[in-house]
C-alpha cells in the first residue's frame, strides 16, 4: 500500500520568512495530493491540493509542487504570518481508492513574530 | 448547514467497556470515513463507506466495527475498548466517490483507562 513520509516534523520560522514542507510517497498509482491544516484543537481543513497532471499550483501565499518521477511533493508558504502556525498534513490517494488517503505524520509549524 | 457532526466530543471508558461514536453529515455526501489521530502518526483510516450500504476496512480496523445507517449517518463502535484505542477520532465525508475534499467533524477525544 501507499506510504507517505513527511519532513520536517517541526518547523520554526520568523514572521515574513518562507516555510517549506516536503513529502514523499511510494505508490506510483497515487495521483491526488492534498494538504490539510489543523489548528490547535480544531479539525483538519483542506488548504490546497494538486493532481498528477499538474506540476505546480498556487493560491495566494501557498503553493504546492509535485515531482511524479521522484515521487515527492512540497508545500511552500511565503511571507509567513502568526496565523499560519498549525500542524500541516500531506496526503496521497490513488485514483481507484475511495478517498483512502494516506496521510503523512504532520509538521508542526510555529511562526514567531 | 451543520456539516459533519460527531458525538460525543469527549468520553472516558474503562478497559473492556463498549461505546459507539455517532457521525452525521447534512451535505448529501456519498462517502464517509472514520480516522483516528495519534501524536506523531498523522491520520489513519479505520473504516470507510464509499456509498450507502457499503463499508470497507481501512488501515487500522482491528477492534472496531461500523454501520452506515443511511446516507447521512456512519457510526463507529468499540466492542471492548483497550488503552491502545485512546485517541482522537474524526469522522469525515466527501461529495464524490474518488477525488474530493475531506470534510471533517470536530473530533471525539476518547480515553480508555
Amino acid at each position: 500500500g501507499e506510504n507517505v513520509e513527511q519532513h520536517p516534523s517541526t518547523l520554526s520560522v520568523q514572521e515574513g520568512d518562507s516555510a517549506v514542507i516536503k513529502c514523499t510517497y511510494s505508490d506510483s498509482a497515487s495521483n491526488y495530493f492534498p494538504w490539510y491544516k489543523q489548528e490547535l484543537g480544531k479539525r483538519p481543513q483542506l488548504i490546497i491540493d494538486i493532481r498528477s497532471n499538474v506540476g505546480e499550483k498556487k493560491d495566494q501565499r501557498i503553493a504546492v509542487t509535485l515531482n511524479k518521477t521522484a515521487k515527492h511533493f512540497s508545500l511552500h508558504i511565503t511571507e509567513t504570518q502568526p496565523e499560519d502556525s498549525a500542524v500541516y498534513f500531506c496526503a496521497a490517494s490513488p485514483y481507484v481508492s475511495w478517498g483512502k488517503f494516506q496521510f503523512g505524520a504532520g509538521t508542526q509549524v510555529v511562526v514567531t513574530p | 448547514n451543520a456539516g459533519v457532526t460527531q458525538t460525543p466530543k469527549f468520553q472516558v471508558l474503562k478497559t473492556g467497556q463498549s461505546m459507539t461514536l455517532q457521525c452525521a453529515q447534512d451535505m448529501n455526501h456519498n462517502s464517509m470515513y472514520w480516522y483516528r489521530q495519534d501524536p506523531g502518526m498523522g491520520l489513519r483510516l479505520i473504516y470507510y463507506s464509499a456509498s450507502e450500504g457499503t463499508t470497507d476496512k481501512g488501515e487500522v480496523p482491528n477492534g472496531y466495527n461500523v454501520s452506515r445507517l443511511n446516507k447521512r449517518e456512519f457510526s463507529l463502535r468499540l466492542e471492548s475498548a483497550a488503552p491502545s484505542q485512546t485517541s482522537v477520532y474524526f469522522c469525515a465525508s466527501t461529495p464524490v466517490e474518488s477525488f474530493g475534499e475531506l470534510f471533517f467533524g470536530e473530533g471525539s477525544r476518547l480515553t480508555v483507562l
